[in-house]
């Protein structure tokens, strides 16, 4: 079943803007992890962040965890229109954490 | 990092037939594979969850006997997804584990026409 939930569902944004997505999560986690998937093509793993984490960077990107209010955002900076594409959250339990769950995604349109 | 290929990237297949999609673990031996379904602009769906040598795990309202899955070997994995109808169409992807972190395949295009 679904667990993360992600908004907005779609956002529209020009190059060089920034680009803010939120997950929301109902159960404890282990981890929670962003991915890319460009249209039609598998996933790619952005980025892991631990639930005794609360802020991670990576090049462009920058996420943030807080626990209490089972929640996540993804900031991509000075968007490109590269980054077209959709981003998913994906919870990991506390027990096995190779089983993700996937939120509903967020479609990201960067027009140059 | 690992690498998990899948095949074959896209298959079109007419109704009534079966349709058999790998999933291997190049690099490492993953004692656990997963496989999702993924309608179009929607997310990923667990579908069942495979330990090698063991019977898979079916999420809830998949029917087992239309998908099946065999994780006979710590590096391959298959779906069949037996007598296709147009709407079982969709994108498949697994995913494999050999340790805490899973590594996901590049997806297969079912069309069934």
């Amino acid at each position: 079943s679904q667990q993360g939930e992600e908004d907005p569902q779609a956002l529209s944004i020009q190059e060089g803007e920034n680009a803010t997505m939120n997950c929301s999560y109902k159960t404890s986690i282990n981890n929670l992890q962003w991915y890319r998937q460009n249209s039609g093509r598998g996933l790619v793993h952005l980025i892991l962040i631990r639930s005794n984490e609360r802020e991670k960077h990576s090049g462009r990107l920058r996420v943030t965890l807080d626990t209490s209010k089972k929640s996540s955002s993804l900031l991509i900076t000075a968007s490109r229109a590269a980054d077209t594409a959709s981003y998913f959250c994906a919870t990991a339990p506390p027990s096995g954490y190779s089983t993700l769950t996937f939120g509903k995604g967020t479609m990201l349109l960067v027009s140059p | 990092g690992a690498v998990v290929s899948q095949h074959p990237s896209w298959v079109i297949c007419k109704s009534g037939t079966s349709v058999k999609i790998e999933c291997r673990s190049l690099d490492f031996q993953a004692t656990t594979m997963f496989w999702y379904r993924q309608f179009p602009k929607q997310s990923l769906m667990l579908m069942a969850t495979s330990n090698e040598g063991s019977k898979a795990t079916y999420e809830q309202g998949v029917e087992k006997d239309k998908f099946l899955i065999n994780h006979a070997s710590l590096t391959l994995s298959t779906l069949t997804v037996t007598s296709a109808h147009p709407e079982d169409s969709s994108f498949y992807i697994c995913s494999a584990a050999g340790g805490p972190e899973a590594f996901f395949g590049q997806g297969t295009r079912l069309t069934v026409v």
